[in-house]
């Protein structure tokens, strides 16, 4: 098994640029994670999906969207990056009702 | 909603003594708190976990507290040792479809 994976690992995008931060898990878990990461912040939540077919915001969602395409695949849009979302983006997918959480490798985004 | 605030930020210790870690949470409905442990560069991943039924939970060296009355937990880790360096992330949850809610981290250095 693969786990959870993401892509791409390194982005780099100019002010007003998209983009669309992939995900997927071959775990069969129903809920999935977006969540980023900024020096001294912690893990903060953007947004999640309980199950396929329902999406809700997290703590920090402005400026971004997200897609639950299926089951397995959880994706989060940028439609016009700006300097604040420079962070690293981490993907994450559990059971219902289940308690670990397992995280993606991670994606490094730097908006000019 | 849920607050979990997390102390010390930094953490150095001398190879071989204990780290002791502390976090409170807000919401008394919370019953789930793990630990997560980030290395440099890499994913978060799961370290040790308690329920709110448990007072105390042990894995080797690591152990976590939990007080209800007082709403925090801790993470002990003893004997140190220089791969223990880490960022390391407590977590509160109310119910299983709930997400996490992450207090913003300790850096733990032990130093040889």
């Amino acid at each position: 098994n693969a786990g959870v994976t993401q892509t791409p690992k390194f982005q780099v995008l100019k002010t007003g640029q998209s983009m669309t931060l992939q995900c997927a898990q071959d775990m069969n878990h129903n809920s999935m994670y977006w969540y980023r990461q900024d020096p001294g912040m912690g893990l903060r939540l953007i947004y999640y999906s309980a199950s396929e077919g329902t999406t809700d915001k997290g703590e920090v969602p402005n400026g971004y969207n997200v897609s639950r395409l299926n089951k397995r695949e959880f994706s989060l849009r940028l439609e016009s990056a700006a300097p604040s979302q420079t962070s690293v983006y981490f993907c994450a997918s559990a059971t219902s009702g289940g308690d670990e959480q397992y995280f993606g490798p991670g994606t490094r985004l730097t908006v000019t | 909603g849920e607050n979990v605030e997390q102390h010390p930020s930094t953490l150095s210790v001398q190879e071989g003594d204990s780290a002791v870690i502390k976090c409170t949470y807000s919401d008394s409905a919370s019953n789930y708190f793990p630990w997560y442990k980030q290395e440099l560069g890499k994913r978060p991943q799961l370290i040790i976990d308690i329920r709110s039924n448990v007072g105390e939970k042990k894995d080797q060296r690591i152990a976590v507290t939990l007080n209800k009355t007082a709403k925090h937990f801790s993470l002990h880790i003893t004997e140190t040792q220089p791969e223990d360096s880490a960022v390391y992330f407590c977590a509160a949850r109310t119910s299983g479809n709930t997400p996490l809610v992450f207090g913003k981290g300790t850096r733990l250095s032990v130093i040889a």
